[in-house]
Order: C-alpha cells, then sequence, then structure tokens
C-alpha cells in the first residue's frame, strides 16, 4: 500500500521549459510535505517544503503547489537546466505516529540541452 | 562537518551472512533512520530511533535489528542475508524541531548473492 503515489515516474523537458510532478496522499494526518533531490551516487537532499496552511510556497525556480482537499502537492520547476537532472522524491511526515517520513517512488528528471 | 557518514559504502554477501552497517551523524540529532532505496519503489522506512536506547520498526523492518547505544550512531544489521535485501540503504537523521527535515548519507550499496 503506497500512501504517497508519485507521477510520473520519468519526465523529459527542454531546457528553459517547466518541469512538474505530481503527488498524492491518503492519510490526512500529514501535516508536512517535503521534496528531495537526489543526483546519482548520492544521498537525496531537501529541496523544499510545505505545510498544509498554505497553498504554495516558492524559492527561486521551484515552487509547490498544495491542494489540501484534493489531497495532493506537486512540484514545479520554472527554467528547467540540464544541471536540474536528478531523481525528485515527494515525501509527507505525519504529526503523530512516531514521525515516520513517507516517501513517493520518485521521478527520474532530463532536462535536454 | 561530515553530516551523516556511513560505512562500509559498497559490500557483497553470500546468502546467509550476517553484517552490520553503521550511521553517523554530527549534528547532535535526536532522531536516526534507516532506509532501503530499490528502483520504482522509493525509500521505505525499515526503522527509526527518537533518541539515544530508542528504536522503532518502520514500514520494512522485517529481517533487519537495529541498535542505537551512542546518540550520534545508528546501528543496521542483517543476521541472515537474503538475495532480497539487495538495496542501497540509506542513513538519515533530523532534529527533533524539525522532523521531517532528513539529512541523508551517501548511502551504502549491498549485494548479496
Amino acid at each position: 500500500q503506497q500512501q504517497v503515489k508519485q507521477s510520473p515516474q520519468s519526465l523529459i523537458v527542454q531546457k528553459g521549459g517547466i518541469s512538474i510532478i505530481n503527488c498524492a496522499y491518503e492519510n490526512t494526518a500529514f501535516d508536512y510535505f517535503p521534496w528531495y533531490q537526489q543526483f546519482p551516487g548520492k544521498g537525496p537532499a531537501l529541496l523544499i517544503a510545505i505545510r498544509p496552511d498554505v497553498s504554495e510556497k516558492k524559492e527561486g525556480r521551484f515552487t509547490i503547489s498544495f491542494n489540501k482537499s484534493a489531497k495532493q502537492f506537486s512540484l514545479h520547476i520554472m527554467d528547467s537546466q540540464p544541471g536540474d537532472s536528478a531523481t525528485y522524491f515527494c515525501a509527507a511526515s505525519p504529526n503523530t505516529g512516531g514521525f515516520k517520513t513517507i516517501f513517493g517512488a520518485g521521478t527520474r528528471l532530463f532536462v535536454k540541452a | 562537518n561530515a553530516g551523516v557518514t556511513q560505512t562500509p559504502k559498497f559490500r557483497v554477501l553470500k546468502t546467509g551472512q550476517s553484517m552490520t552497517l553503521l550511521c553517523a551523524q554530527d549534528m547532535n540529532h535526536e532522531y536516526m533512520y534507516w532506509y532501503r532505496q530499490d528502483p520504482g519503489m522509493g525509500l521505505r522506512l525499515i526503522h527509526y530511533s527518537v533518541g539515544e536506547g530508542t528504536t522503532a520498526k518502520g514500514e520494512v523492518p522485517d529481517g533487519y535489528n537495529v541498535s542505537r547505544l551512542k546518540k550520534q550512531n545508528f546501528l543496521l544489521g542483517l543476521e541472515s542475508a537474503a538475495p532480497s535485501q539487495t538495496s542501497v540503504y540509506f542513513c538519515a537523521s533530523s532534529y527533533s524541531g524539525r522532523r521531517g527535515e532528513l539529512f541523508f548519507g551517501e548511502g551504502s550499496r549491498l549485494t548479496v548473492l
């Protein structure tokens, strides 16, 4: 049972384009929604995160959009660059139950130069 | 400032052998976690700890044991390795006040023949 569903599995975007990755969750106890970026051979690193009391958070070229009623959130990468080519994971962390952060399956992004 | 360090980085085992993965963090974080990463399945939580001397089960705990005798170290043990445990293992830590913000090591690639 996958508590956080992520799509697409892979994504190819032209340089300068917009990359969009979507996630959906079921557990309403989740109250923190981070995105992690992982380069080959490295561990994931926190990219940006949002709490459900806001609908959008922007940091540079990266924006999270959050729809609490639909239990969905998405990552938008504006002006995508070849250096953004990596695997992206959405995740969700609950406010109870032992602090388990649950990850989506990941999206492999390739930005063509 | 090393952050989260995992040893060893690579290991090949035969079915039935045992081994221990060591994770060390120098950020004085209270929480520590072990995840495994498999293609198409994202990161799945094996065990976690919310403080020295405590451990708890995650999503996929079977076949693994953990110990946290010191705050800075979190050990993951395989008593009798199986081919299904071939994976990349990641250790992570977090500060109690920002529990969803995980700091990951660079991973340990384990192959069980």
